[in-house]
């Protein structure tokens, strides 16, 4: 039961131009959603999150857009940098059996071509 | 550099045996979380501790068990090895089981089992 999908394991994108990564969630009572950036050898890091109250959360080149009625978020990355190249981890939080759970996507690889 | 540390960084062992994995979290954070990334998985939430006490289960095996002592390290321990226990396992820390819930991880720690 996957309940936070991202459906395309891998993106490439040229430097300069938008990178757009998607993820999918079945489960409305989610109530954040986070962004986590993966370089080989190295754990997660937390990259933005943005509230189920909220529609849109920026920070810098990243924004995050959530559209509730679709169970749906994507991350915009606009210029895309080579160091942007990594994998990158949808999560969503929800309180469950009285605590607060973090369910990861599988992850989408993205590359950045300059 | 997360703050977050795991040892031993890899670890090649045999199937049926039994192997400890450890993790110190960030200075004063009370929650500890395990995860398992097996090969083109997303992070499986395994367990969770704060301050000592088990607050969230996810998908751990029942051979798998893990504690957190009091200065607050946390152990993962997993028995009766087989070979699909081959993954990374990463252990994060946070303040506390907040809304946002921004996770810190670490490195992770390579089983190998053979």
């Amino acid at each position: 039961d996957q309940q936070v999908k991202q459906n395309s394991p891998s993106l490439s994108v040229q430097e300069g131009r938008i990178s757009i990564l998607n993820c999918d969630y079945t489960n409305s009572m989610f109530d954040y959603f986070l962004w986590y950036k993966k370089y080989p050898a190295e754990g997660p890091t937390f990259l933005i999150s943005i509230s189920s109250i909220k529609d849109k959360n920026e920070d810098g080149r990243f924004t995050v857009f959530l559209n509730k009625s679709a169970k749906h978020l994507s991350l915009h990355i606009v210029p895309s940098q080579p160091g942007d190249s990594a994998v990158y981890f949808c999560a969503a939080s929800a309180r469950i059996q009285g605590a607060q759970k973090l369910v990861f996507g599988q992850g989408t690889r993205l590359t950045i071509n300059p | 550099d997360s703050g977050v540390t795991q040892t031993p960084k890899h670890l090649i062992t045999a199937t049926g045996q039994r192997v400890t994995l450890r993790c110190s979290p960030r200075s004063g954070d009370l929650s500890v979380y395990w995860y398992q990334q097996s090969l083109d998985q997303g992070l499986q939430f395994l367990i969770q501790y704060y301050n000592g006490e088990e607050r969230a289960k996810g998908n751990i095996l029942e051979r798998f068990s893990a504690q957190q002592f009091p200065d607050l390290h946390s152990e993962l321990n997993l028995s009766s090895l087989e070979l699909g226990d081959s993954a990374l396992y990463f252990c994060a820390s946070s303040l506390r089981t907040s809304v946002g819930n921004e996770q810190f991880f670490g490195p992770g720690t390579r089983l190998t089992v053979l």
